[in-house]
């Protein structure tokens, strides 16, 4: 049974570019959830996509998009990064818009300089 | 006051010790509870799920809710040095099931 799964693992960018990080979900999960951990928090609600629609919002600003796919595949881009955006970007997969039991990936972890 | 408190810890134990680990929170509209369990640099873990309030065991861990106290625990029982890690709790409200807000976090080592 395959988790959910992130690319890349790790990333440095310069302060000002764009970034695009990707997630596949877990076989049988149809919704895909975003967070954002910085470094001994818990992470932190980004948004979340449910039929290739953005479905619940965070606190983030827009410089944060995403976009789901037919596959149920996402994608989360950050454009003008900022130093402060540097953090595990996490991943995770459920059964429905409602649905709480989600299931994470290993997470991509970005820098910014 | 964030929505949902957890002492960062550490907490260090002796190998076989039940270890408690416990968060509150004010958000009265919360009805779904999970425990995630995560390694160092690495993605969470689903340990356990609950909905509302009571217990749930599931091997060595036990979760349990009291929402009229709005506390939330999980006990470890004969803990091993494999469960040195970081141990979050998270929550969200019935008619927002898929935003999961999560305390900080409380970091655990298991001494053999």
């Amino acid at each position: 049974d395959a988790g959910v799964t992130q690319s890349p693992t790790h990333l440095i960018k310069t302060r000002g570019q764009q970034v695009t990080l990707r997630c596949s979900p877990k076989s049988g999960h149809d919704t895909v959830s975003w967070y954002q951990q910085a470094l001994g928090q818990g992470p932190q609600f980004i948004f979340q996509y449910y039929e290739e629609e953005e479905r619940q919002r965070g606190n983030f600003p827009d410089r944060f998009s995403g976009h789901q796919f037919p596959n149920y595949s996402s994608e989360l881009n950050v454009n003008a990064l900022l130093l402060g955006d540097s953090a595990l970007y996490l991943c995770a997969s459920s059964l429905g818009v409602a649905g709480a039991e989600q299931y994470f990936g290993p997470g991509t972890r970005l820098t910014v300089t | 006051q964030k929505e949902v408190e957890q002492d960062p810890g550490p907490l260090s134990v002796p190998e076989g010790a039940i270890v408690s680990l416990n968060c509150t929170y004010s958000n009265s509209a919360f009805q779904y509870f999970m425990w995630y369990r995560q390694y160092s640099r690495k993605g969470p873990e689903l340990l356990m799920y609950t909905y509302s309030s009571g217990n749930k065991e599931d091997g060595r861990f036990t979760a349990q809710v009291d929402k009229s106290s709005k506390y939330i625990s999980l006990f470890i029982r004969d803990s091993q040095p494999s469960d040195s890690a970081t141990y979050l709790c998270a929550m969200s409200p019935y008619n927002q099931g898929g935003k999961l807000i999560f305390g900080q976090g409380t970091e655990l080592s298991v001494k053999p």
